[in-house]
């Protein structure tokens, strides 16, 4: 069976620092590979999207960067952060031959300070 | 207008009732529709999908309107584990982009 693995469950940064997150897929092959973000009272937002190694998709402007350097691996990644990064990121996966259902990881509260 | 708007509750509800909240989208072109649950501070998980003729599973029943460009979920016999968050989500196009309502929060009271 497929699982997904999201690391750390909780972080707590200061403005400016970087960030990375990152994210596996296990038992399939050539997923597409999401990174959400839900702010409180607001319906996820997509932040990027792959459908294969190297590809990334940024659906926002932001300071934020994906990257794919495995078939299975996701990482969330800024170089300074800002307070207004704070929220919880989600990874989430879906075959490709069906992109409207999401698996997601059990996400990372992101607290900027 | 919201593309997807959801009333966000809480709707407090005894045990074993009927519950049933709505989910409005803006885009008549929209094409699916899902129902995810989420538990506070955990990831969303599909609940179900939305199909145009209806979709029963269980207690859960989900229905699209068309015409008022709506789906909606209803609870029978509403159990304690049913507290959560219900999320809908639409597609409004095949390129990957699903909009997601912002949930309806659901307490079911013993």
């Amino acid at each position: 069976s497929q699982t997904i693995h999201q690391w750390p469950a909780t972080l707590v940064q200061p403005v400016g620092s970087p960030l990375s997150l990152e994210c596996t897929v296990e038992g399939t092959s050539n997923p597409n590979l999401y990174w959400y973000r839900q702010a409180a009272g607001r319906g996820l937002q997509l932040l990027f999207y792959s459908v294969g190694i190297g590809q990334i998709s940024s659906e926002v402007p932001q300071n934020l960067s994906a990257s794919r350097p495995q078939d299975r691996q996701f990482i969330l990644s800024s170089k300074k952060l800002l307070l207004s990064d704070s929220g919880f990121y989600l990874c989430a996966w879906s075959r490709t031959d069906d992109n409207e259902k999401l698996f997601f990881g059990s996400g990372t509260q992101l607290s900027v300070l | 207008r919201k593309e997807v708007e959801q009333d966000p509750g809480p709707f407090n509800v005894p045990e074993g009732a009927t519950v049933a909240f709505n989910c409005t989208y803006s885009n008549s072109a929209s094409q699916s529709f899902f129902w995810y649950r989420q538990d506070c501070r955990k990831e969303p998980k599909l609940l179900m999908s939305v199909y145009s003729s209806g979709n029963e599973d269980g207690r859960f029943t989900a229905q699209l309107n068309r015409a008022s460009q709506y789906i909606s979920l209803l609870i029978r016999d509403s159990k304690l584990s049913d507290s959560a968050t219900y999320l809908c989500v639409v597609n409004m196009d095949s390129n990957y982009q699903l909009i997601w309502g912002a949930g309806t929060k659901l307490i079911i009271k013993p």
